[in-house]
């Protein structure tokens, strides 16, 4: 079957603008997670969503992160006011269950490059 | 706070030898343990994964790694490394009831002929 996909796979913006990562989870899938990887660091987790539950935003490094999930499946991270320090690989994943032992199954990330 | 240690940053490895990847946890209670592999382009993809029972596990690729309580350590090990190996690892802890992986910040494989 179909595992995570992520669009765009690269983006390029000006310092100031704002712009939309989308992450289309594994069907039936009820858990999805953001993470960004920047050069040299390990994941760095942003935010949670599970089923219908309020999402765990305890990641987000500022306010001008934003993350929905419109229908318990597709999710978009918005990031407002981008800034150069926000030049990272941003990655989805999603798991069957929220259980913590579940495996959590990744997509191939987009790349974010802010000029 | 739980937290991960990956202390190699990079590791060089000819074709045919063995591997040892070392990975050191930092949590209170019992953690749930995870390898991931990451090939260039491409997302992550689950190596193996440790929560209960044997603390030796088997995973894909040949891998294998083990969950030493007093050494609060899991290192992954292969004994004999192929070229297609070649990628970026990465250590993670999870823990019951907490859905957030804490990685680490991975060890970057090189294989020579």
């Amino acid at each position: 079957g179909a595992g995570v996909s992520q669009s765009p796979s690269n983006k390029v913006t000006e310092k100031g603008k704002d712009v939309e990562l989308r992450c289309d989870p594994i069907s039936g899938h009820t858990a999805l997670y953001w993470y960004r990887q920047s050069l040299g660091q390990g994941l760095e987790f942003l935010i949670y969503f599970q089923g219908n539950s309020a999402p765990d935003k305890s990641g987000l490094p500022s306010d001008r992160f934003s993350a929905e999930r419109t229908g318990g499946s597709v999710s978009t991270l918005t990031i407002q006011r981008t800034q150069q320090e926000d030049s990272a690989v941003y990655l989805c994943a999603s798991s069957s269950t929220s259980a913590s032992s579940e495996t959590q199954y990744f997509g191939p990330g987009t790349r974010l490059l802010v000029l | 706070a739980q937290s991960v240690t990956q202390p190699d940053i990079h590791i060089t490895v000819s074709e045919g030898a063995s591997l040892e990847l070392r990975c050191n946890y930092s949590y209170g209670a019992t953690p749930y343990l995870f390898w991931y592999v990451q090939s260039p382009g491409q997302g992550l993809q689950l190596l193996l994964k440790y929560f209960s029972g044997d603390t030796l596990v088997q995973g894909i690729k040949g891998f294998e790694a083990e969950f030493k309580r007093s050494q609060s350590s899991f290192n992954l090990r292969k004994p004999s490394v192929h070229w297609s190996d070649a990628a970026e690892y990465f250590c993670a802890v999870g823990a019951f009831g907490n859905e957030k992986l804490t990685f680490g910040t991975g060890t970057r494989l090189t294989i020579i002929p």
